[in-house]
């Protein structure tokens, strides 16, 4: 089944403890991102990848590194967390065209919500 | 001035009846156009893709409308499974860039 899976779904933490969110997908998309979404802001985008070892900064960076060493796998890490980053996160993918930009609408992952406390 | 703008609702209609949502855009540079649905705590999901022509999915009808920089969804013989929160998303090719609206509640009642 073609799909994006996020780990952890929920996670409670302390400010400062380091975190990683994996998310990996099975689609072979070059495109994948991450996003934030609280309440009256909607999704906002976080980080995004166009291809292995290219990622960039999205609306909201400050707080949050990624990588991207493998096509499937874009984790989302968190160095020292504090509480305005307690939201639901979402990676998602897409497959692209040859610039490497988002082509079709994309797939997302069912979610994590994170509460730093 | 956010990108995307939609009205929150809730909209409450009851089964059976027609409802649209429209959904205002600033950038006059976007070039593609989608809905996705979203239920509660949950993912959002590719509703439709919204063409320049108009398009049509079963009960559910998307338009565009460039020169006043809005696109609209239709939903027609509404269902109870239809509540959820309706997203409207627009894209910047040249700038890599996925805009989300904040959404668009439906309740749809017996």
């Amino acid at each position: 089944e073609a799909q994006v899976t996020q780990n952890p779904r929920y996670l409670i933490t302390v400010t400062g403890k380091k975190l990683t969110v994996t998310c990996s997908q099975n689609m072979n998309h070059e495109y994948m991102s991450w996003y934030r979404q609280d309440p009256g802001l909607g999704l906002r985008q976080i980080y995004y990848s166009m291809n292995v070892e290219v990622t960039d900064k999205g609306d909201v960076p400050e707080g949050y590194k990624v990588s991207r060493k493998e096509k499937r796998n874009f984790p989302l890490i968190l160095e020292s967390p504090s509480p305005n980053q307690t939201s639901l996160y979402f990676c998602a993918s897409s497959q692209s065209t040859r610039q490497g930009l988002p082509l079709y609408g994309y797939t997302f992952g069912s979610g994590t919500r994170l509460t730093v406390v | 001035r956010k990108e995307v703008e939609q009205d929150p609702g809730p909209f409450n209609v009851p089964e059976g009846a027609t409802v649209a949502f429209n959904c205002t855009y600033s950038n006059s540079a976007s070039q593609s156009f989608f809905w996705y649905r979203q239920d509660c705590r949950k993912e959002p999901k590719l509703l439709m893709s919204v063409y320049s022509s108009g398009n049509e999915d079963g009960r559910f009808t998307a338009q565009l409308n460039r020169a006043s920089q809005y696109i609209s969804l239709l939903i027609r013989d509404s269902k109870l499974s239809d509540s959820a929160t309706y997203l409207c998303v627009v894209t910047l090719y040249n700038f890599n860039k996925f805009y989300f609206g904040s959404g668009t509640k439906l309740n749809v009642k017996p």
